[in-house]
């Protein structure tokens, strides 16, 4: 089956870290991509990852592990302009994106 | 500005209308893809198209009809359109139809009266 779960809402405290989840469960695997969609904007692409471990960029780092079908997305010094939703994505051996509902966060001052 | 140009940006249109969406890609990407975002639900494949062939069509029914003349400009023809067709119907290119990054446009929001 092709199932992805993320928090459908979290909160943080602006300059804190805050970690979102995701777990998938997808026939074939071909990479993990999180999004961050403003409110009545565009998605934007954030990271794409393929093999286990972590990748940095910046404030946002990904990570993955393949064998646990599991993915976070890790934000630190939190602003807030990260106030948005973001997105979980798995691409299936077809490569065809697995989306999740999106975990909205909410950033306090 | 995100290189990919989506109008209009709001529409409503009764059932019995006809109408047009249109998008154009200016990054030289090969693949097209239409999306459709309800709240609070995961984003669901409409149409793709790669290098102007349609290569997906996830179940979508015949009242939306796509179009991609070049591989920069791609339609969704709308018409007899129901109420639950209200939504957020969000354009996207990529270079390849593989795993290369989506870039998508702001997205059209349309109300179905």
């Amino acid at each position: 089956g092709q199932n992805i779960d993320q928090p459908t809402e979290m909160t943080a405290t602006e300059g804190a870290i805050v970690q979102i989840n995701c777990t998938y469960q997808t026939s074939g695997f071909n990479g993990l991509f999180w999004y961050q969609q403003h409110a009545g904007e565009a998605p934007t692409f954030l990271s794409y990852n393929v093999l286990d471990g972590l990748e940095e960029k910046g404030r946002f780092s990904s990570f993955l592990s393949r064998s646990k079908g599991y993915s976070y997305l890790l934000l630190k010094e939190l602003q807030m302009k990260d106030s948005a939703s973001y997105l979980c994505a798995d691409m299936d051996s077809n490569y065809q994106l697995i989306w999740g509902a999106g975990t909205k966060l909410i950033i306090k001052p | 500005e995100t290189g990919v140009t989506q109008t209009p940006r709001h529409l409503v249109m009764g059932m019995t209308n006809k109408k047009s969406l249109k998008c154009e890609q200016h990054l030289g990407h090969n693949a097209m893809y239409w999306y459709k975002q309800s709240a609070k639900k995961p984003l669901e494949l409409m149409f793709v198209y790669n290098f102007k062939e349609q290569t997906e069509n996830n179940s979508v029914p015949s009242r939306f009809s796509p179009e991609c003349p070049n591989s920069s400009h791609l339609f969704l023809h709308l018409h007899t359109l129901q109420p639950e067709d209200s939504a957020l119907y969000l354009c996207a290119s990529s270079q390849d139809g593989e795993a290369s990054p989506l870039h998508f446009g702001n997205g059209t929001r349309l109300t179905v009266t």
